[in-house]
C-alpha cells in the first residue's frame, strides 16, 4: 500500500529559528508532491507543488526538496514566525490517478517566544 | 472570490439521523472531492467527480452519497449517521495539475 511518512509528529521552536521537516514515501510512480500548511480548524493551504523531476521549490520562507531516488522530501521553514504554527501535511499524488492522493498524517509545529 | 466553501461548520447528529453536508466552489473547477479527517490519521478520500454528472468512490465511501447535477456543487449525504462517522470533513477541488483548494471544514459528532 502506499505510504506517507512524516517526522517528527510534532516539534516545538523558537521564533526566529530554523526547522526542517521530512516525508518519506513509498507511492511510486508518482508525479507531484506536495506541501500543505494546515492552521487549527481550518483547510489545508498549498505552500509548495513539485514534480518528480524538480528537486527543489521555494515559497518565500519556506522551501522543499525532493530526492526522488530516497523518496524523501523535506520543507525548510526560515526565520519562524508565531504564524508559522500550523500542522504541515506532504501529499503525493500517483501517476494515472490524480484522484487519488495520498496523505501523511501531518507535523505539528509550534513556534513560541 | 469565495473559493471552497462549506456548510454547515459544526453539526452535531443523534445515530440513525442523516443530513447533507454542503460544498460549493466558484472556480469553475471540473475535479471536487470529499475528505475526511480524523486524529493521527491522514485525509481520507470518501468520494470525488471528475465533472458534473460523474461521481466515483474513494477509499472509505461506505455510509456516504454524493451528487454532481451541476459544476458548482458537490454536496455530501450521510444516510444513517453513526459514531464512527464523528470527523472533520474537507470538501476539495482543483482543475488539471493545479493544487487542490480547500473548504474551511465540518467538524460533525454523531452522538
Amino acid at each position: 500500500k502506499n505510504q506517507v511518512e512524516q517526522s517528527p509528529q510534532s516539534l516545538i521552536i523558537l521564533e526566529g529559528k530554523n526547522c526542517t521537516l521530512q516525508c518519506n514515501y513509498t507511492v511510486s510512480p508518482f508525479s507531484n508532491l506536495r506541501w500543505y500548511k494546515q492552521d487549527t480548524g481550518r483547510g489545508p493551504v498549498s505552500l509548495t507543488i513539485m514534480t518528480f523531476s524538480e528537486n527543489t521549490k521555494s515559497n518565500g520562507r519556506y522551501t522543499a526538496t525532493l530526492d526522488a531516488d530516497t523518496k524523501q522530501s523535506s520543507l525548510h521553514i526560515t526565520a519562524s514566525q508565531l504564524s508559522d504554527s500550523a500542522s504541515y501535511i506532504c501529499v503525493v499524488t500517483p501517476t494515472g490517478t490524480a484522484s487519488k492522493l495520498t496523505f501523511g498524517t501531518g507535523t505539528r509545529l509550534q513556534v513560541t517566544l | 472570490n469565495a473559493g471552497v466553501t462549506q456548510t454547515p461548520k459544526f453539526q452535531v447528529l443523534k445515530t440513525g439521523q442523516s443530513m447533507t453536508l454542503q460544498c460549493a466552489q466558484d472556480m469553475n473547477h471540473e475535479y471536487m472531492s470529499w475528505y475526511r479527517q480524523d486524529p493521527g490519521m491522514g485525509l481520507r478520500l470518501i468520494h470525488y467527480s471528475v465533472g458534473a454528472g460523474i461521481t466515483d468512490q474513494g477509499e472509505v465511501p461506505n455510509g456516504y452519497n454524493v451528487s454532481r447535477s451541476t459544476t458548482e456543487d458537490f454536496p455530501l449525504r450521510l444516510l444513517s449517521a453513526a459514531p464512527s462517522q464523528t470527523s472533520v470533513y474537507f470538501c476539495a477541488s482543483s482543475q488539471g495539475e493545479s493544487g487542490y483548494t480547500f473548504g474551511s471544514g465540518t467538524r460533525l459528532t454523531v452522538v
